[in-house]
């Protein structure tokens, strides 16, 4: 059974950099099937997709978010981060790292999400 | 457009029948994926494709679609479905990925 872990701050300054990272367990990162994706909710709204990150190192970001994210994979510890620069109390969410069907847009595991808030 | 519509709550009686819908211009070409999340709980993936339903899914659980409208079905729906629902897909005109708002399903 494939988990993932989100880790990572809670609580990060307005214009700073928040860094998350997502421990996958029960499958290897570099497996061919799948992107590894983040996911974000902002308090009462829905579901917002940030990018994904391939094992290979290539990647694609929700054109909204693009010019702020930075995705990196490494296979040796099974992880892949999420670096989202220049943060306002709008980017204040549950962020979820999750596994996406390669091709696909179909979320099959996920993280239990964790809150992280822009705040002075 | 790229967005998913979703009704923000729904109900449905113990053991009943509900159809949760999800409405957008992307779904004329693509299928939804459904996703079921509780209170403290990972999002769990219900439906996908035409009409998948992953490993220990019940089978009370079905897909379809038709036009710009995709429905997760709920036959016989049990206290434990009670949950909230978000449906997903692709943008029809950008290589990413859209999610619907979310629906609240209460199990009376």
């Amino acid at each position: 059974q494939v988990q993932l872990q989100e880790s990572g701050p809670g609580l990060v300054k307005p214009s700073q950099t928040l860094s998350l990272t997502c421990t996958v367990s029960g499958g290897s990162i570099s497996s061919s099937g799948y992107y590894w994706s983040w996911i974000r909710q902002h308090p009462g709204k829905g579901l917002e997709w940030i990018g994904y990150i391939y094992y290979s190192g290539s990647t694609s970001y929700n054109p909204s978010l693009k010019s702020r994210v930075t995705m990196s994979v490494d296979t040796s510890k099974n992880q892949f981060s999420l670096k989202l620069s220049s943060v306002t109390a709008a980017d204040t969410a549950v962020y979820y790292c999750a596994r996406q069907l390669r091709g696909d847009y179909t979320f099959d595991y996920w993280g239990q999400g964790t809150l992280v808030t822009v705040s002075s | 457009s790229s967005e998913l519509t979703q009704d923000p709550a729904v109900s449905v009686a113990l053991g009943q029948t509900v159809r949760i819908t999800c409405q957008g211009d992307s779904l004329r070409n693509y299928y939804a994926s459904w996703y079921q999340r509780k209170p403290g709980q990972a999002p769990l993936l219900v439906i996908y494709g035409k009409n998948n339903r992953p490993s220990g899914i019940p089978d009370r659980f079905s897909g379809s679609s038709s036009g710009d409208t995709a429905s997760l079905t709920i036959t016989g729906a049990q206290a434990e479905d009670e949950a909230d629902y978000y449906c997903n897909s692709r943008d029809s005109s950008a290589n990413h990925v859209v999610f619907g708002g979310g629906t609240k399903l209460t199990v009376l």
